[in-house]
């Protein structure tokens, strides 16, 4: 068990670009969350997998973002035609059920020029 | 709709001394409260969870917190500071009652810990 693995670590990209992030899950854990940290806030939920199915997005996730949890494992997280205003850390976070302590991967930093 | 506030966006204390981090929350009833911490380049983690069983929590690395309903409160405490404490802290609701178990964040607090 190496925790929830989350890549890349950084990225830089122009306006307008499509990016896309990964998120490894703690091997097992069914449910999978992705969350969005601005520079002097908290994170704030975008949207939650059990198993393969996603179950809800916050109003937070235009529709120029999209994500996806194929056969259940690592899920990822894409943002097309991206703007100056998506410049976050991108969370991810995996449980066992959703009653227990979600874990937390150390994010994905994008910055959009 | 359920939402927590963290009274102090930073909290300067010396090396040895008392930390209190306070948290208040907004709840229509009884909500899960947890403690997050921060460290530059590296994930949350918790510190420490209530889920309406004893209302004084004790977390990891000294930390405790005290779940008070007629203050609303969930104040995060530790006898003693070290450096190593130095970080971003959130205070974080859940509602017990809504299938995703999302987390809702406060906006957080910075420790810094003087030596």
């Amino acid at each position: 068990d190496t925790g929830v693995s989350q890549d890349p670590r950084h990225k830089i990209t122009k306006r307008g670009q499509n990016v896309t992030f990964r998120c490894d899950p703690i091997s097992e854990h069914n449910r999978l969350y992705w969350y969005r940290q601005t520079l002097g806030q908290g994170p704030e939920f975008l949207t939650y997998f059990q198993n393969e199915a996603q179950l809800e997005k916050s109003r937070l996730l235009s529709d120029r973002f999209s994500a996806e949890r194929p056969k259940g494992s690592f899920s990822t997280l894409e943002i097309q035609r991206t703007e100056q205003g998506d410049s976050a850390m991108y969370l991810c976070a995996s449980s066992l059920t959703g009653a227990d302590v979600g874990y937390f991967g150390a994010g994905t930093r994008l910055s959009v020029l | 709709a359920q939402s927590v506030t963290q009274l102090d966006s930073h909290v300067s204390v010396s090396e040895g001394t008392p930390v209190l981090l306070r948290c208040n929350y907004s709840s229509s009833y009884s909500p899960s409260l947890f403690w997050y911490v921060q460290h530059p380049n590296k994930g949350l983690q918790l510190l420490l969870k209530y889920t309406s069983a004893a209302t004084l929590v004790k977390g990891i690395n000294g930390f405790e917190a005290e779940f008070k309903k007629s203050e609303t409160s969930f104040h995060l405490t530790k006898p003693s500071a070290h450096m190593s404490d130095a970080a971003e802290y959130f205070c974080v609701v859940s509602d017990p009652m809504d299938s995703s178990y999302k987390l809702i964040f406060g906006s957080g607090t910075r420790l810094l810990v003087r030596p």
